[in-house]
């Protein structure tokens, strides 16, 4: 079974402060992602990357950042955290294959306060 | 650009019971799949079934099924005998085949809040 680990269940943080958010994969999955998910609009596409140091910009990049330094980690960096990016976040990852489906962590619940 | 529409924000079904949760898309790709995943309040994403664009048959996984009508563009999900556990939050999801090098994303609906009565 693919395992994908989400550093934190809870966090909540003040605005202004700089926020990491670590997910970790254990199956050697190239593909990604980081969603956001808020009540009434699913899951929005923040980041994804499809290689190591690669990344690319989802539908809602702004004010977030993403680093891939080693295949199995994908982290999503809050450069200044805000309370609208107060919502539950979840990593995914997925292999080459076009019927393949993502594979969901168990989602951090981030406050900024 | 792609979109799912879930017109359904929340279902009722009595227990035991059939229930079908709306999905329909947009696309003008030829070539796409299209995927159901269901969130139980503990909140971890589970993949239930998935249709090809290019598949002859309604896909079905034990009791889901997937009714796909591609002129249409929907592909509504069937849940055949309702159980209280299938009380969760459900998501058409659909990904769009694309060049290599892509990171295969899907694009999420907005979601169904099914609730099983007792």
């Amino acid at each position: 079974d693919v395992k994908v680990t989400q550093s934190s269940r809870y966090l909540v943080k003040r605005t202004g402060e700089k926020v990491f958010l670590e997910c970790v994969q254990d199956m050697d999955h190239e593909n990604m992602f980081w969603y956001r998910q808020d009540p009434g609009l699913g899951l929005r596409l923040i980041y994804f990357s499809y290689d190591v140091k690669m990344k690319e910009k989802g539908d809602i990049p702004e004010g977030y950042s993403v680093s891939r330094e080693k295949k199995e980690r994908f982290s999503l960096i809050l450069e200044s955290a805000s309370t609208n990016q107060t919502s539950m976040y979840l990593c995914a990852t997925t292999d080459r294959g076009y019927n393949s489906p993502l594979h969901f962590g168990n989602g951090t619940r981030l406050t900024v306060t | 650009a792609q979109k799912i529409t879930q017109t359904q924000p929340g279902m009722f079904v009595q227990e035991k019971e059939a229930v079908t949760l709306d999905c329909t898309y947009d696309t003008s790709d030829q070539s796409y799949g299209l995927f159901w995943y269901k969130q139980p309040s503990s909140g971890e994403m589970i993949f239930l079934i998935y249709q090809g664009s290019y598949d002859e048959q309604n896909a079905t996984e034990g009791r889901y099924s997937l009714n796909f009508q591609k002129a249409r563009k929907s592909a509504n999900l069937v849940i055949s005998a309702s159980q209280l556990g299938d009380s969760a939050m459900y998501f058409c999801a659909m990904r769009v085949l694309i060049s290599s090098g892509s990171a295969r994303q899907l694009t999420f609906g907005s979601g169904t809040q099914l609730t099983v009565l007792p």
